[in-house]
């Protein structure tokens, strides 16, 4: 009941194309999903969060769509550059909860085209 | 600049040695992670600690050993134990009362050599 799974796991998208990364999880205790973006050689770092009390949230051309009753969230990369190429990671965790610990997808590698 | 810095960048071991992985955080987070991360894989859990002196096991214990006598540094001993020790090990930390997630360390690499 704690895993969240990633799909695909890897990916391939032509310049200026859209991107996108499905999550789903079983635990609708679940209240924070974050994106984290990896490079390679490189830590994870925080792209992108969402709660569940909104459907959409936009940060330039990353945007996380939720669907509360699906458990399902995903990533969309609008007008995906080479600069995008990296391994994304969705996680979710219950606040204040064992100490607000993440679960982990299982990463998607992209690789975008140019 | 508050931050994650784990030392070395790479590391080389040899067969049957103990090798330790070092990692201070100066963000005053509660909460500390070791992740272990193979080619293409995604992370597996190693340890973890919530408050100083204290840890748990994570879902790969096996062969690790951690320590947490300051808040700010979570050091990892990869022992002689685990028999296949090459792979990227990562650190994070959070806060234990907001959910903001983790902030991670840059990696060590590590090799048998």
């Amino acid at each position: 009941q704690q895993q969240v799974k990633q799909s695909p796991q890897s990916l391939i998208v032509q310049k200026g194309g859209i991107s996108i990364i499905n999550c789903a999880y079983e635990n609708t205790a679940f209240d924070y999903f974050p994106w984290y973006q990896q490079f390679p050689g490189k830590g994870p770092a925080l792209l992108i969060a969402i709660r569940p009390d909104v459907s959409e949230k936009k940060e330039g051309r990353f945007t996380i769509s939720f669907n509360k009753s699906a458990k399902q969230f995903s990533l969309h990369i609008m007008d995906s550059q080479p600069g995008d190429s990296a391994t994304y990671f969705c996680a979710a965790s219950i606040r204040g909860n064992a100490g607000n610990m993440l679960t982990f997808g299982g990463g998607t590698r992209l690789m975008v085209k140019p | 600049d508050g931050g994650i810095t784990q030392s070395p960048k790479y590391l080389f071991r040899k067969e049957g040695q103990n090798v330790t992985l070092s990692c201070e955080q100066n963000l005053n987070h509660d909460a500390m992670y070791w992740y272990r991360q193979d080619p293409g894989q995604g992370l597996r859990l190693i340890y973890y600690s919530q408050i100083v002196n204290d840890f748990q096991k994570g879902d790969i214990a096996e062969g690790y050993s951690v320590s947490r006598e300051k808040k700010e540094s979570f050091p990892l001993t990869v022992t002689s134990a685990q028999k296949n020790p090459t792979a990227f090990y990562l650190c994070a930390s959070s806060l234990l009362d907001r959910a903001y997630g983790y902030t991670f360390g840059s990696g060590t690499r590590l090799t048998v050599v």
